[in-house]
């Protein structure tokens, strides 16, 4: 069984650009939520998808965006990068979006901001 | 505001004592509760997931549910420094939300 994946590990970028984050979901897993998780503190919600479409956001703004496929992978977009944007950035799957759903974390990608 | 929360610790236990980790939450609504843990660099592992009201064995794992007191707890028993993380607890809100919901973790530390 593959577990979930994310690529790359860890990235550098300046204030205003662009990134992107990929992740494949764990096998036979449909659902991906990602999330972020500064230093010291617990993950937190960016968003879910499910069936290609968002099914689910937390408090982050619009420049926090993302897309899922038909292989059930998916990819967090993140513009105008701001210096507070710096954290851990991890994907997590499910075999569906059920609340009774524990959820499959990747080894997650470091961003820093400079 | 939904909220979950965790004393920061750090919790230090020796070597094959019992380590009890304690988790309050917020909405009354959640029904599903769970376990991760995270070595530090690393992304948090599931160690446990518990629905119903009442206690939960997996090996040297425990979780405790008290839906009444809005109350999670982990126990771990014979704790080894292999155990020796951060223990993040986690809750989905009521009312069909996918938003899986973090406390800011438990760091334990057991002393050989």
């Amino acid at each position: 069984e593959t577990g979930v994946t994310q690529s790359p590990t860890h990235l550098i970028k300046t204030r205003g650009q662009q990134v992107t984050l990929r992740c494949s979901s764990q096998s036979g897993h449909n659902t991906v939520s990602w999330y972020q998780q500064a230093l010291g503190q617990g993950p937190q919600f960016i968003f879910q998808y499910y069936r290609e479409e968002e099914n689910g956001r937390g408090n982050f703004p619009p420049r926090f965006s993302g897309l899922q496929f038909p292989n059930y992978s998916s990819e967090l977009n993140v513009n105008a990068l701001e210096l507070d944007d710096s954290a851990l950035y991890l994907c997590a799957s499910s075999l569906t979006p059920g609340t009774d759903q524990p959820q499959h974390f990747g080894d997650g990608t470091r961003l820093s901001i400079l | 505001q939904k909220e979950v929360e965790q004393n920061s610790g750090p919790l230090s236990v020796p070597e094959g004592a019992i380590a009890s980790l304690n988790c309050t939450y917020s909405d009354r609504g959640s029904q599903s509760f769970f376990w991760y843990r995270q070595y530090s660099g690393k992304s948090p592992e599931l160690i446990m997931s518990i629905y119903s009201n009442g206690d939960k064995e997996d090996g040297r794992f425990t979780a405790q549910l008290n839906k009444a007191s809005q109350y999670v707890s982990l126990l771990i028993r014979d704790s080894q420094p292999s155990d020796s993380a951060t223990y993040l607890c986690a809750a989905y809100p009521g009312a069909g939300s996918y938003q899986l919901t973090f406390g800011k973790g438990t760091k334990l530390s057991v002393i050989p």
